[in-house]
Formats: structure tokens, C-alpha cells, sequence
């Protein structure tokens, strides 16, 4: 059962245009939300997050946005850089029980220069 | 600071046998949690250590277990394993644990095959 579910496993960008990664979710229980971006042969490092009362969170050319009736979250990327080509993986803090992490399955960027 | 450090980073094993990995947190995290990533399953939660008490602990099977040292270095071990077994497997560290900072800092990583 994918709580976190990222749909599109690969994403092309011409450098300069926007990037938009989507990630959906079915759990009502997750307070927060974040990105992680992976290179080859690195692990994952924390990008940007929002707690879920917010809608919106930005920190240079990344922004989150969250939309909690729809059970969806957005990173947008703008302008997009050929060095922005990673893996991006969303993940949902859960508070029902002990608090624990769920990650999506990733979406494969690659910017186009 | 150092950061997350894993070894060993790539690893061979055959059917049936086990296999230790381990995790050096960075100095002054107290919270290790660790994680399998395959190919179109993202990052998979195995286990949260804290203090050298599991705190938290996904759906794996019991062949997967882990433990802490007071230095916060942890290991996990995999036993009889499987062609299945065959993934990436990340620690994280974070200071306080997942339910108190909700930045954790990822290692690189061992990559494990299973013949």
C-alpha cells in the first residue's frame, strides 16, 4: 500500500523553463512534507519541506506547495539548471502511532541544456 | 563536520548467507534510521534506532535487524537473504530522532547484490 506516490518516474526540462514534480498522497495523518534530491552514487539530501499548515514554502528557486483536499504536493523549480538533474523523492512525516518517514518512488529529472 | 559515513559501499553475497552493514552517524546525532531503495519502491523504512533502543520499525522481516552502539555507530544485519534483498541501503542520521527535527542527513549508501 503506497501512501506517498510520485506518478511520473522520469521528467525532461529545458534549462531555464520550469520544473513541476508531483506527489499525491492517501494518508490524512502526515503534519509534514519534503524533498529530497538524490545524485548517483550519493545519498538523498533534504531539499525543502512544509508543515501541513501551510500551503506554500519557498527557498530560492525551489518552491513547495500543498494542497491538502486534494492530498497533493508540488516542488517547482525555477529557472532550472542542468546541475538540478536528480532523482526527487517526496516523503510524508506520519504522526499516527510513533513518527516515522514514508518516501515516494522518485521521479528521474534531467534539464536539458 | 563529517558526515554520514557507510561501509562497506558495495557488497556481493550469495543465497543463504548474512550480511552486517554499518553506519557512522554524524558526531552528536543520536537518532540512526535505516532504509532500503529499490528500483520502483523509493526508499523503504527498516528501522529507527535512538540511544541504542529501536524505536521504530517498518514492515520487514525479522531476518532484517539493527542495533545501536553508545557511540551511536549502528549496524544492521540481514540473515539468510534472498535474491530479493538485492538493493541500496541508506542510513540517515538526524539528531533527535524522527519525531523532533524533520531534517535527516543520508549516507551514501551500500549497495548490496544477492547471487
Amino acid at each position: 500500500d503506497q501512501q506517498v506516490k510520485q506518478n511520473s518516474p522520469s521528467l525532461s526540462v529545458q534549462e531555464g523553463r520550469i520544473s513541476i514534480l508531483n506527489c499525491d498522497y492517501t494518508n490524512s495523518m502526515f503534519d509534514y512534507f519534503l524533498w529530497y534530491k538524490k545524485y548517483p552514487a550519493e545519498g538523498p539530501t533534504f531539499l525543502i519541506s512544509i508543515s501541513s499548515i501551510k500551503d506554500k514554502n519557498e527557498d530560492g528557486r525551489f518552491t513547495v506547495f500543498l494542497n491538502k483536499s486534494a492530498k497533493h504536493l508540488s516542488l517547482h523549480i525555477v529557472p532550472s539548471q542542468p546541475g538540478d538533474s536528480a532523482v526527487y523523492f517526496c516523503a510524508a512525516r506520519t504522526t499516527s502511532g510513533t513518527y516515522k518517514y514514508i518516501f515516494g518512488t522518485g521521479t528521474r529529472l534531467k534539464v536539458l541544456a | 563536520k563529517a558526515g554520514v559515513t557507510q561501509t562497506p559501499r558495495y557488497l556481493i553475497k550469495t543465497r543463504g548467507q548474512q550480511v552486517t552493514l554499518s553506519c557512522s552517524p554524524i558526531s552528536g546525532h543520536r537518532s540512526v534510521s535505516w532504509y532500503q531503495q529499490t528500483p520502483g519502491q523509493g526508499l523503504q523504512f527498516l528501522f529507527e534506532y535512538f540511544s541504542e533502543t529501536q524505536r521504530n520499525k517498518g514492515n520487514f522481516p525479522g531476518r532484517f535487524s539493527g542495533r545501536q552502539f553508545s557511540n551511536s555507530r549502528s549496524e544492521m544485519n540481514v540473515s539468510t537473504l534472498e535474491l530479493g534483498d538485492s538493493a541500496l541501503y541508506l542510513c540517515a542520521s538526524s539528531l533527535e530522532g524522527q519525531g523532533y527535527g524533520h531534517e535527516q542527513f543520508f549516507g551514501p549508501g551500500t549497495r548490496l547484490t544477492v547471487l
